[in-house]
């Protein structure tokens, strides 16, 4: 069994400043995925990051960065130079590495201040 | 190309209606998958397939709820007698393998409303 929680259920952060979002979660498995999506108010989920739990690099995609403490069982998401566009839900997921489902944590809401 | 779409966009349907929801993934991706959003509550998954198979249909709520793939392309998630605790919006999404920590590519979803 997977669980994954949000601690955060809002965020709020200054147009140009940097925010962290939380993430633990739990898993019986040994090798697994760890994701981080957006939605927006249109619905539509967008992957925003990933990591693969046997990496200890974190990973990073422009503004997008994560602090994957694998011990801790935490997978947190950094924005930096927050913009207007990064207002939406965010949610934080894992995935077994033989299995197809993720499991997701409730989401937190994410607005930006201009 | 062309993105998972999803029809209806939204549905408002009397309690104990059928209703059916249609999912189109992108072409060629062989894994789909349906995921359940209630208000205030995450993703929950309800089905997966692989081609046209299901191999594990235990995300589904209830017997009322049943999903078919076609030609391993088009998903139909079919809603029997429909409750108002169904009201939520349900995402379809592809990949183009089921495992290995692949991308899965989400609709826009469908909102059903039961009234």
């Amino acid at each position: 069994a997977q669980t994954v929680t949000q601690s955060q259920p809002e965020m709020s952060v200054q147009e140009a400043e940097t925010v962290t979002l939380s993430c633990t979660y739990d898993t019986s498995e040994s090798d697994y995925y760890l994701f981080w999506y957006k939605q927006p108010p249109s619905r539509q989920m967008i992957l925003v990051i990933r990591q693969e739990a046997y990496k200890q690099q974190n990973a990073t995609e422009n503004r997008f960065s994560v602090n994957f403490q694998k011990a801790a069982k935490s997978f947190s998401l950094k924005i930096s130079d927050s913009q207007l566009g990064d207002a939406a839900m965010y949610f934080c997921a894992v995935q077994g590495a033989g299995s197809y489902q993720l499991t997701f944590g409730k989401g937190t809401k994410l607005s930006v201040i201009p | 190309g062309a993105g998972v779409s999803q029809s209806p966009s939204n549905k408002v349907t009397e309690k104990g209606k059928d209703v059916e929801l249609r999912c189109d993934p992108i072409s060629g991706h062989t894994a789909l998958y349906w995921y359940r959003q209630s208000l205030g509550q995450g993703l929950e998954f309800l089905i997966y397939f692989q081609g046209n198979s299901a191999p594990d249909k235990s995300g589904l709520p209830s017997d009322r709820f049943s999903a078919e793939r076609t030609g391993g392309s088009v998903s139909t998630l079919t809603i029997q007698r429909t409750q108002q605790e169904d009201s939520a919006v349900y995402l379809c999404a592809s990949s183009g393998r089921g495992r290995g920590g692949n991308e899965q590519f989400f609709g826009p979803g469908t909102r059903l409303t039961v009234l």
